[in-house]
């Protein structure tokens, strides 16, 4: 079993719609839970973070972390043409601060 | 924040050959990462290169196969030694400037013939 599980996608959507994007994960362990957005042919780069359980909000997205089930979660609201691209959730301990696992990604399209 | 570049931006080699994959931040960072990610895939740690000390490689990958150096706090290589199409992946230059905030170049894309 992977310590981080995330559903591939691809997941379409039309403009203006929520969009849940989900990972769950093994190691009760993990602390800090990041969100990556990857546009094609670049690199990563850091959406959010959040620390532990409960809620963050940064304009138009959410994160969201339970860790009673070990489950997070990336609320994006009115979406965007141009918020297509693949989105990655990764975590990490304190102690390992540095060894971040990431899920493998879930492709986002936003249809116009 | 960090911007880093990355030479090559992709590249096809022959099997057997070898490729450096250059890094290059525009400040000094302590710590540096090199990632690798196949198609479909989660970025995995292939090892991480502080200034002044040998790189540490994560389970499954060797110096041998990816030796790696840092010069200095804004430059790294890494060389993918004695290709295979195994190989054929993204590679991705990574630096941390502080807790949680990691920043990544834009990535070698790797082909192995």
């Amino acid at each position: 079993q992977k310590e981080v599980e995330q559903d591939p996608g691809p997941l379409s959507v039309p403009e203006g719609a929520i969009v849940s994007l989900n990972c769950t994960y093994s190691n009760s362990a993990f602390q800090y839970f990041m969100w990556y957005r990857q546009y094609s042919r670049k690199g990563p780069e850091l959406l959010m973070y959040t620390y532990s359980s409960g809620n963050k909000e940064d304009g138009r997205f959410t994160a969201q972390v339970d860790k009673s089930s070990k489950y997070i979660s990336l609320f994006i609201r009115d979406s965007q043409p141009s918020d297509s691209a693949t989105y990655l959730c990764a975590m990490t301990t304190y102690s390992s601060a540095s060894k971040i696992i990431f899920g493998s990604g879930t492709r986002l399209s936003i249809r116009p | 924040s960090a911007v880093i570049s990355q030479k090559p931006s992709r590249d096809i080699c022959q099997r057997g050959t070898s490729l450096t994959i250059q890094c290059q931040v525009d400040s000094q960072v302590t710590m540096m990462f090199w990632y690798r990610q196949q198609p479909g895939q989660s970025l995995t740690l292939i090892a991480t290169a502080n200034q002044g000390s040998e790189a540490t490689y994560e389970s499954g990958f060797v110096i041998d196969k990816f030796p790696i150096s840092r010069p200095n706090l804004t430059f790294s290589t890494l060389t993918v030694s004695n290709l295979s199409p195994e190989d054929s992946s993204i590679y991705l230059c990574s630096v941390w400037t502080s807790f949680y905030e990691q920043y990544f170049g834009p990535g070698t894309r790797l082909t192995v013939t």
